[in-house]
Protein backbone atom coordinates (compact mmCIF):
# COMPACT_ATOMS: atom_id res chain seq x y z
CA UNK A 1 0.00 0.00 0.00
CA UNK A 2 0.73 3.49 -0.32
CA UNK A 3 1.52 6.45 1.48
CA UNK A 4 4.07 8.26 3.92
CA UNK A 5 7.53 7.61 3.20
CA UNK A 6 7.18 4.44 1.72
CA UNK A 7 8.95 4.04 -1.81
CA UNK A 8 6.75 3.85 -4.74
CA UNK A 9 5.31 0.52 -5.01
CA UNK A 10 5.17 -1.06 -8.44
CA UNK A 11 2.89 -3.64 -9.82
CA UNK A 12 2.94 -5.83 -12.75
CA UNK A 13 0.25 -8.15 -14.35
CA UNK A 14 -1.18 -9.58 -17.77
CA UNK A 15 -3.87 -8.01 -19.55
CA UNK A 16 -7.48 -9.15 -18.62
CA UNK A 17 -6.53 -9.72 -14.70
CA UNK A 18 -7.97 -7.79 -12.05
CA UNK A 19 -5.94 -5.72 -9.98
CA UNK A 20 -6.26 -4.40 -6.54
CA UNK A 21 -4.26 -0.60 -5.25
CA UNK A 22 -4.33 0.09 -1.47
CA UNK A 23 -3.82 3.10 0.55
CA UNK A 24 -3.96 4.06 3.65
CA UNK A 25 -4.00 7.87 5.29
CA UNK A 26 -2.95 9.31 8.37
CA UNK A 27 -5.54 12.28 9.14
CA UNK A 28 -9.31 12.58 9.09
CA UNK A 29 -10.53 13.06 5.56
CA UNK A 30 -14.23 12.94 4.35
CA UNK A 31 -13.32 12.17 0.47
CA UNK A 32 -10.42 10.02 -0.63
CA UNK A 33 -9.07 11.04 -4.45
CA UNK A 34 -7.62 8.51 -6.69
CA UNK A 35 -5.92 9.84 -9.41
CA UNK A 36 -3.62 8.50 -12.46
CA UNK A 37 -0.46 9.36 -14.39
CA UNK A 38 0.84 8.88 -17.42
CA UNK A 39 4.49 9.56 -18.23
CA UNK A 40 5.33 13.23 -18.72
CA UNK A 41 1.36 14.59 -17.66
CA UNK A 42 -0.36 15.89 -15.38
CA UNK A 43 -1.90 13.63 -12.49
CA UNK A 44 -5.78 13.57 -13.49
CA UNK A 45 -8.53 12.20 -11.05
CA UNK A 46 -10.54 9.19 -12.04
CA UNK A 47 -12.82 8.58 -8.82
CA UNK A 48 -13.62 10.50 -5.88
CA UNK A 49 -15.26 8.31 -2.67
CA UNK A 50 -16.76 10.13 0.38
CA UNK A 51 -16.97 9.13 3.85
CA UNK A 52 -20.83 8.18 3.26
CA UNK A 53 -20.13 6.22 -0.04
CA UNK A 54 -18.11 3.48 1.07
CA UNK A 55 -17.61 2.01 -2.27
CA UNK A 56 -18.28 3.81 -5.92
CA UNK A 57 -17.83 2.18 -9.41
CA UNK A 58 -16.88 4.18 -12.25
CA UNK A 59 -16.40 1.67 -15.83
CA UNK A 60 -14.20 -1.05 -14.53
CA UNK A 61 -13.05 0.76 -11.72
CA UNK A 62 -14.03 0.63 -8.12
CA UNK A 63 -12.81 2.55 -5.20
CA UNK A 64 -13.71 1.24 -1.11
CA UNK A 65 -13.24 3.67 1.70
CA UNK A 66 -12.77 2.26 5.59
CA UNK A 67 -12.60 5.58 7.59
CA UNK A 68 -12.24 3.14 10.69
CA UNK A 69 -8.62 1.99 9.60
CA UNK A 70 -7.92 5.26 7.60
CA UNK A 71 -7.53 3.02 4.16
CA UNK A 72 -9.17 2.88 0.89
CA UNK A 73 -8.72 0.90 -2.06
CA UNK A 74 -8.72 1.32 -5.86
CA UNK A 75 -9.71 -1.74 -8.25
CA UNK A 76 -9.35 -2.08 -11.67
CA UNK A 77 -11.02 -5.31 -13.56
CA UNK A 78 -10.10 -6.59 -16.22
CA UNK A 79 -7.04 -4.34 -16.84
CA UNK A 80 -6.28 -3.34 -20.45
CA UNK A 81 -2.95 -2.16 -21.63
CA UNK A 82 -3.80 1.63 -21.46
CA UNK A 83 -4.28 0.85 -17.79
CA UNK A 84 -0.51 0.98 -17.24
CA UNK A 85 0.12 4.41 -15.37
CA UNK A 86 1.33 5.28 -11.60
CA UNK A 87 -1.79 6.07 -9.79
CA UNK A 88 -2.23 7.91 -6.41
CA UNK A 89 -5.20 8.15 -3.51
CA UNK A 90 -4.81 11.94 -1.98
CA UNK A 91 -6.97 13.03 0.87
CA UNK A 92 -8.68 16.26 1.89
CA UNK A 93 -11.62 18.01 -0.08
CA UNK A 94 -9.33 21.12 -0.95
CA UNK A 95 -5.69 20.74 0.03
CA UNK A 96 -4.70 17.34 -1.45
CA UNK A 97 -2.25 15.00 0.17
CA UNK A 98 -0.85 13.08 -1.95
CA UNK A 99 0.06 8.92 -1.45
CA UNK A 100 3.91 8.10 -3.16
CA UNK A 101 1.53 6.31 -5.79
CA UNK A 102 1.41 2.78 -7.30
CA UNK A 103 3.44 2.26 -10.87
CA UNK A 104 1.29 -0.51 -12.72
CA UNK A 105 2.45 -2.04 -15.56
CA UNK A 106 -0.18 -3.90 -17.72
CA UNK A 107 1.49 -6.60 -20.33
CA UNK A 108 -0.33 -7.62 -23.02
CA UNK B 1 -12.50 23.65 -21.64
CA UNK B 2 -11.35 23.77 -18.44
CA UNK B 3 -7.51 24.22 -18.34
CA UNK B 4 -4.46 24.79 -16.46
CA UNK B 5 -1.55 26.30 -18.55
CA UNK B 6 2.30 25.94 -17.21
CA UNK B 7 5.10 27.57 -18.41
CA UNK B 8 7.62 27.05 -19.43
CA UNK B 9 7.53 23.71 -19.69
CA UNK B 10 10.84 22.77 -19.30
CA UNK B 11 13.96 25.02 -17.81
CA UNK B 12 17.31 24.97 -16.62
CA UNK B 13 18.56 27.61 -14.46
CA UNK B 14 21.70 28.34 -12.57
CA UNK B 15 22.54 28.07 -8.86
CA UNK B 16 21.79 31.40 -7.14
CA UNK B 17 19.71 32.35 -10.33
CA UNK B 18 16.17 33.69 -9.86
CA UNK B 19 13.45 31.69 -11.19
CA UNK B 20 9.71 32.10 -11.79
CA UNK B 21 7.33 29.64 -13.21
CA UNK B 22 4.00 30.31 -14.40
CA UNK B 23 0.44 29.41 -14.21
CA UNK B 24 -2.74 30.41 -16.06
CA UNK B 25 -6.05 29.17 -15.47
CA UNK B 26 -9.38 29.34 -17.31
CA UNK B 27 -11.30 28.20 -14.88
CA UNK B 28 -12.13 30.59 -12.64
CA UNK B 29 -11.69 28.67 -9.56
CA UNK B 30 -10.52 30.38 -6.72
CA UNK B 31 -8.39 27.82 -5.40
CA UNK B 32 -4.54 27.47 -6.80
CA UNK B 33 -1.98 25.15 -5.88
CA UNK B 34 1.76 24.39 -6.91
CA UNK B 35 2.67 21.00 -5.88
CA UNK B 36 6.41 19.33 -6.97
CA UNK B 37 6.88 16.26 -7.41
CA UNK B 38 9.81 13.76 -6.79
CA UNK B 39 10.55 10.14 -7.28
CA UNK B 40 9.68 8.26 -3.87
CA UNK B 41 8.18 11.44 -2.46
CA UNK B 42 5.02 11.67 -4.55
CA UNK B 43 3.03 15.26 -4.98
CA UNK B 44 4.28 17.65 -1.82
CA UNK B 45 2.50 20.91 -1.53
CA UNK B 46 4.59 23.89 -1.65
CA UNK B 47 2.31 26.94 -1.90
CA UNK B 48 -1.39 27.14 -2.60
CA UNK B 49 -4.15 30.45 -3.04
CA UNK B 50 -7.58 31.00 -2.14
CA UNK B 51 -8.08 33.81 -4.82
CA UNK B 52 -6.37 36.64 -6.20
CA UNK B 53 -4.05 38.23 -3.46
CA UNK B 54 -3.64 35.33 -0.96
CA UNK B 55 -1.28 33.17 -0.92
CA UNK B 56 -0.32 30.57 1.66
CA UNK B 57 2.42 28.54 2.61
CA UNK B 58 1.88 24.35 2.30
CA UNK B 59 4.02 21.59 3.55
CA UNK B 60 7.42 22.42 2.02
CA UNK B 61 7.45 26.09 1.73
CA UNK B 62 11.19 26.55 2.46
CA UNK B 63 12.99 28.24 -0.42
CA UNK B 64 9.92 29.44 -2.54
CA UNK B 65 7.43 32.44 -3.18
CA UNK B 66 4.05 32.65 -4.65
CA UNK B 67 2.20 35.19 -6.22
CA UNK B 68 -1.67 35.39 -7.12
CA UNK B 69 -2.04 38.66 -9.16
CA UNK B 70 -5.22 37.78 -10.34
CA UNK B 71 -8.03 35.33 -10.25
CA UNK B 72 -6.11 33.49 -13.44
CA UNK B 73 -2.10 33.48 -12.61
CA UNK B 74 -0.25 31.84 -10.10
CA UNK B 75 3.36 32.05 -9.63
CA UNK B 76 6.02 30.11 -7.87
CA UNK B 77 9.19 31.73 -7.48
CA UNK B 78 12.61 30.71 -6.33
CA UNK B 79 14.66 33.39 -5.52
CA UNK B 80 18.18 32.07 -4.77
CA UNK B 81 17.80 28.42 -7.05
CA UNK B 82 19.54 25.41 -5.53
CA UNK B 83 20.18 22.05 -6.83
CA UNK B 84 17.83 20.39 -4.47
CA UNK B 85 14.84 22.30 -6.03
CA UNK B 86 15.61 20.01 -9.21
CA UNK B 87 12.08 18.49 -9.57
CA UNK B 88 9.00 18.17 -11.74
CA UNK B 89 6.55 21.51 -11.09
CA UNK B 90 2.73 20.99 -11.56
CA UNK B 91 0.13 23.74 -11.06
CA UNK B 92 -3.38 22.87 -10.70
CA UNK B 93 -6.54 24.82 -9.84
CA UNK B 94 -10.00 23.76 -8.17
CA UNK B 95 -12.67 24.66 -5.70
CA UNK B 96 -15.29 21.77 -4.64
CA UNK B 97 -14.17 18.77 -5.67
CA UNK B 98 -10.67 17.71 -7.75
CA UNK B 99 -8.19 20.18 -8.71
CA UNK B 100 -7.37 19.88 -12.26
CA UNK B 101 -3.82 19.69 -12.95
CA UNK B 102 -1.52 21.38 -15.66
CA UNK B 103 0.89 19.46 -17.34
CA UNK B 104 4.29 20.16 -15.38
CA UNK B 105 7.14 22.62 -15.76
CA UNK B 106 10.29 19.88 -15.47
CA UNK B 107 13.26 22.16 -13.39
CA UNK B 108 17.00 21.43 -13.46
CA UNK B 109 19.14 23.81 -11.42
CA UNK B 110 23.01 23.20 -12.23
Amino acid sequence: SQWGEENLQALSIQEGEDVTMNCSYKTYTTVVHWYRQDSGRGPALIILIRSNEREKRSGRLRATLDTSSQSSSLSITAAQCEDTAVYFCATDEYKLTFGTGTSLLVDP
Amino acid sequence: EAAVTQSPRNKVAVTGGKVTLSCNQTNNHNNMYWYRQDTGHGLRLIHYSYGAGSTEKGDIPDGYKASRPSQENFSLILELATPSQTSVYFCASGDMGAPLFGEGTRLSVL
